[in-house]
């Protein structure tokens, strides 16, 4: 089976720095996903990490080791409009075809 | 169109109801996905499209459960004698290719399923 791990919940301070961490343990590896999530909306793209390292984009960066079977997302300069769900998706290739296998989300609270 | 769109934003359905949720995608894109995503959950896979061909449907719950994409754009997703744990979120992606970009999946808001 395909299981993919990530914390329920995490609390910050606005300005702050968090970091959301996501281990998969999945039948195939085709590249791990961060998408962000706000109540009632579309996932929307975050990351893409395929190779093993650090991929920064603006006030976000995401990790990623293939042996460990790990990621991390990691948020700077915390706003209050970064309260949100975080996604992390594993891509499983078979048949011809990417599928995105998802965690159950991390709800992220930033306060003043 | 610029972006996926999902109708209707909300329904609500009395148990046993029929209930189709319709997607538009991406104009040209050749990938479409379908999935459920229950209250404070991911998103669970329900089906793949590539094109008009339903290449994966191990997602789908039950039998009641059943899609189309019979142009290959406009996707139908049919709910038959909906019951309570149906309620839920459903998605819908679409990709250019026959797999995530650099950019991963344009996801829909989704249709708000709530059965009574």
């Amino acid at each position: 089976g395909q299981n993919i791990d990530q914390p329920t919940e995490m609390t910050a301070t606005e300005g702050a720095i968090v970091q959301i961490n996501c281990t998969y343990q999945t039948s195939g590896f085709n590249g791990l996903f961060w998408y962000q999530q706000h109540a009632g909306e579309a996932p929307t793209f975050l990351s893409y990490n395929v190779l093993d390292g650090l991929e920064e984009k603006g006030r976000f960066s995401s990790f990623l080791s293939r042996s460990k079977g790990y990621s991390y997302l990691l948020l700077k300069e915390l706003q209050m409009k970064d309260s949100a769900s975080y996604l992390c998706a594993v891509a499983l290739f078979s048949g011809g075809y990417n599928k995105l296998i998802f965690g159950a989300g991390t709800r992220l609270a930033v306060h003043p | 169109g610029a972006g996926v769109s999902q109708s209707p934003r909300y329904k609500v359905a009395k148990r046993g109801q029929d209930v189709a949720l319709r997607c538009d995608p991406i104009s040209g894109h050749v990938s479409l996905f379908w999935y459920q995503q229950a209250l404070g959950q991911g998103p669970e896979f329900l089906t793949y499209f590539q094109n008009e061909a339903q290449l994966d449907k191990s997602g789908l719950p039950s039998d009641r459960f059943f899609a189309e994409r019979p142009e290959g754009s406009v996707s139908t997703l049919k709910i038959q004698r909906t019951q309570q744990e149906d309620s839920a979120v459903y998605l819908c992606a679409s990709s250019l290719g026959p797999g995530p970009t650099d950019y991963g999946y344009t996801f829909g808001s989704g249709t708000r399923l709530t059965v009574v």
